[in-house]
């Protein structure tokens, strides 16, 4: 059981550059979540999908967009990155469906916007 | 903003020293949930309390939520260079879920 696969798990962009990252989970959970993690900020929900169609903004959406394909993936997009946009940023899930307690998390995208 | 504060943001012990790392909400939380970062690593989810009051154990790690559900506390007893890491604590209120900032936690062996 693989649990929440992400990748890339390493990416360097240019400023103005898009990319997608990709997240997957194999537990049958209904909730998926995008979150960025920086020094001193803990971690910052970007965008939440409590199912299949649906997603629900969160603290820090501006410059991201997403995408729940299926009930096993979310995918999250940025379309014209900045170096604001550093970061690590982690997928997570959990099989309920309140905006609120994610349980398992990948590995984590380590993200440097030049 | 950040609706949930963690004090301290870093901790060194002895080994076999206790360690305890605070969350304090503004407002009254639904329920709070505990995980653990290694260096390097993802979060992992530890527990979460929902009860006014609540306490509970895991091994070496006590937690409790407060009465008023506005604070909650992590307990370690007798630390080993296993428990390095940062734990944070992540509280609900109404549809929303912060983040505190975490603890970092540091064991001289």
């Amino acid at each position: 059981n693989a649990g929440v696969t992400q990748t890339p798990k390493f990416q360097v962009l240019k400023t103005g550059q898009s990319m997608t990252l990709q997240c997957a989970q194999d537990m049958n959970h209904n909730s998926m979540y995008w979150y960025r993690q920086d020094p001193g900020m803990g971690l910052r929900l970007i965008y939440y999908s409590a199912s299949e169609g649906t997603t629900d903004k969160g603290e820090v959406p501006n410059g991201y967009n997403v995408s729940r394909l299926n009930k096993r993936e979310f995918s999250l997009r940025l379309e014209s990155a900045a170096p604001s946009q550093t970061s690590v940023y982690f997928c997570a899930s959990s099989p309920g469906t309140v905006k609120a307690q994610p349980q398992h998390f990948g590995d984590g995208t380590r993200l440097s916007i030049l | 903003g950040q609706q949930v504060m963690q004090i301290p943001q870093y901790q060194h012990v002895q080994e076999g020293e206790d360690f305890t790392t605070y969350c304090n909400s503004s407002t009254t939380l639904s329920n709070i949930q505990w995980y653990k970062q290694r260096p390097g690593g993802h979060p992992v989810f530890l527990i979460q309390l929902v009860k006014s009051g609540e306490v509970k154990k895991q091994k070496r790690l006590t937690f409790q939520f407060g009465e008023a559900k506005k604070n909650s506390s992590l307990h370690i007893t007798a630390t080993q260079t296993t428990d390095v890491g940062t734990y944070f604590c992540a509280g609900s209120t109404g549809n929303q879920f912060y983040f505190g900032t975490g603890t970092s936690l540091t064991v001289i062996p």
